[in-house]
């Protein structure tokens, strides 16, 4: 079984440019979620996805990140402009997004690491 | 709101037995989890446990939950070299449909 996909692997932007990335889930898989790991700090939740309906995106700066998964299955993340605190590894990751609850593996793509100088 | 602390930093001898230790702050955490992460890779579930166990083992993993004083511990018994990577504890936030909030992760070292 294909695991979670993400491309580009690496970027490097300049401040104020804009950047978008790349989600292939898990196939049948529901629930999609953006995740910023800053360096020496944990995954932190950006955005999540069930279906193509946004179910949380309360840690999202909405001023310059945008997401979106129109059709239920890939997804992009887009930054802009970018600033230099953005520089972070942008994980990807997917559950079953079963209805009723219960525990829930989510599985992580390699990551995007994001460079802004 | 939520929050998850981990020590930093781990050196262990090859073949000794890893501790890593977390505490949480939310009680209404139903799941419990360790994730491993190694250099340049994304995260890799390494086990769960639901609040209401106290303990489970997986092969040379074992988890303890003391849900009283709500500390976590993974033990990797007979630790390799191929353990070396960065161990996150994560909890569940029950009203955030299955989101997972993170420590900032333990760096285990094993020495030969």
């Amino acid at each position: 079984e294909a695991g979670v996909a993400q491309s580009p692997r690496y970027k490097i932007i300049e401040k104020r440019q804009s950047v978008a990335f790349w989600c292939n889930p898990i196939s049948g898989h529901a629930t999609l979620y953006w995740y910023q790991q800053i360096l020496g700090q944990g995954p932190k939740l950006l955005i999540q996805f069930q279906n193509n309906g946004v179910v949380d995106d309360s840690q999202l700066p909405k001023d310059r990140f945008s997401a979106e998964r129109l059709k239920g299955v890939d997804s992009t993340l887009k930054i802009q402009p970018a600033k230099l605190e953005d520089s972070a590894v942008y994980l990807c990751a997917s559950s079953l997004g079963l209805a009723g609850g219960g525990q829930e593996t989510q599985y992580f793509g390699p990551g995007t690491r994001l460079l802004v100088l | 709101g939520e929050d998850v602390e981990q020590s930093l930093f781990l050196s262990v001898r090859e073949g000794d037995s890893s501790v890593i230790n977390c505490t949480y702050t939310d009680s209404s955490s139903t799941y419990l989890y360790w994730y491993k992460q190694e250099p340049g890779a994304g995260l890799q579930l390494l086990t769960y446990i639901f609040s209401n166990m106290d303990m489970k083992q997986d092969q040379r993993l074992t988890v303890l939950l003391n849900k009283k004083d709500k500390h976590l511990s993974l033990r990797i018994a007979d630790t390799q070299t191929g353990d070396s990577a960065i161990y996150f504890c994560a909890e569940t936030d029950l009203g955030g449909y299955n989101k997972l909030i993170f420590g900032a992760g333990t760096r285990l070292a094993v020495h030969p």
